[in-house]
Order: structure tokens, then C-alpha cells, then sequence
């Protein structure tokens, strides 16, 4: 069984900080790990995902994250924040690289504000 | 054009009517599914489908039906609305050949008087 946590389900930072979204996953085989980002009234877009291989993975508009299997995390950065990442963040787990009818279980949520 | 769309957009029904949501793809994949969003749950599995001919319930299944039409098109039925059935529902598609990505529709917004 897989499930997956999302720490705060608000997080506020100004423009210009550091964004820090946290992640745990809990995986009984290795897991695929994604970040999905929602802006309003649209549908969920990937943002980045690990699979096998490097550890910290990189996405688009300069989001990274890092799989730490000994803390069980998936941590979801960005070192400056712009107004435009205003949006909805759901991290999500699968066992895809286990059984390829795996399905993907998504987190609760986070919702990023951009303080000007 | 988009590569998954959903029709309606917008839908508000009444308690015991039946609705239909439906889902289209042009991204020729296999696999399609639904989801519900509720505000503080994130996304919640309503059924799958890996082709036309494999159906499979998700995790909230209870009071939907669903119809895999052709490859391309996946439908989501509410055959008797009750008013907490009312949520954001998301189409998804997904390659057996890329199993690591899904591509969402841009949602209904989904209204039970």
C-alpha cells in the first residue's frame, strides 16, 4: 500500500524567498514520486517527477525536489519565488516501476501565496 | 487544440437527476481515469480504465457509473445527483508505453442542488 502526506496545507512566502513545499511518502516498493501543480480553474500539470537514478530532479520554472528514501521525503523547492507560482501543489506516489497498473495515489494539497 | 478535454465545463443539476460527464483524447492512450477533487482531499480515484474492454473501480466509486465508448472517449455518469456529489471532477489519460505520467483535463465543475 502506498499513501502519501503533504505538510501544510497553506504556505505564504514573499516574493523573492525561498519556497519550500513539503512531502512524505510511505512505499512498501520503490517508489515513483511527481509533483503536480494546479493553477486556478485548470487542470493538474507535472511539474517534475523521480523514477530511478539521480536523487534531485529538476522541473520546469526552476522547481526542484529530492527523493530522500531514509527520511521517506520528496521535498519540493524553488530558491526564489515569483508571483506567477501562485497555485495549487499536490505530490503523488505510485508503484509504477513495480506493476505497471499501479495507480497514483495524490496528496491532499498545498496551496502556495506569493506575498508581493 | 488541448490534448484532453472535458465537456461541461460548468454544470449545475438538481438532487436525483442523472448527469453525464464526458472525456475526450487526442493523445491516443491507452488508459484513462477519473478523479474528484474536493477542497483539503486532493484527488480522489473514481474508476479506470486500461482499454476499451478493462474497466476497474478507484477508491470513491459508489454512486457513479462509467463507459469506455472507444480508445479516445471515457465517460463519467452520475445516474441519481445528491448534493455531496458536487466537486471538481478530472479526466486523465496515461500511455501503457510511459507509465509515469498522466495528463489531465482542465476539469467540471460539478454543482447538486
Amino acid at each position: 500500500a502506498q499513501s502519501v502526506t503533504q505538510l501544510g496545507s497553506h504556505v505564504s512566502v514573499s516574493e523573492g524567498a525561498l519556497v519550500l513545499l513539503r512531502c512524505n511518502y510511505s512505499s512498501s516498493v520503490p517508489p515513483y514520486l511527481f509533483w503536480y501543480v494546479q493553477y486556478p480553474n485548470q487542470g493538474l500539470q507535472l511539474l517534475l517527477k523521480y523514477t530511478t537514478g539521480a536523487t534531485l530532479v529538476k522541473g520546469i520554472n526552476g522547481f526542484e525536489a529530492e527523493f530522500k528514501k531514509s527520511e521517506t521525503s520528496f521535498h519540493l523547492t524553488k530558491p526564489s519565488a515569483h508571483m506567477s507560482d501562485a497555485a495549487e501543489y499536490f505530490c503523488a506516489v505510485s508503484a509504477l516501476g513495480y506493476s505497471s497498473a499501479s495507480k497514483i495515489i495524490f496528496g491532499s494539497g498545498t496551496r502556495l501565496s506569493i506575498r508581493p | 487544440d488541448a490534448d484532453v478535454t472535458q465537456t461541461p465545463r460548468n454544470r449545475i443539476t438538481k438532487t436525483g437527476k442523472r448527469i453525464m460527464l464526458e472525456c475526450s483524447q487526442t493523445k491516443g492512450h491507452d488508459r484513462m481515469y477519473w478523479y474528484r477533487q474536493d477542497p483539503g482531499l486532493g484527488l480522489q480515484l473514481i474508476y479506470y480504465s486500461f482499454d476499451v474492454k478493462d474497466i476497474n473501480k478507484g477508491e470513491i466509486s459508489d454512486g457513479y457509473s462509467v463507459s469506455r465508448q472507444a480508445q479516445a472517449k471515457f465517460s463519467l455518469s452520475l445516474e441519481s445527483a445528491i448534493p455531496n456529489q458536487t466537486a471538481l471532477y478530472f479526466c486523465a489519460t496515461m500511455s501503457s508505453r510511459d507509465t509515469d505520467t498522466q495528463y489531465f483535463g482542465p476539469g467540471t465543475r460539478l454543482t447538486v442542488l
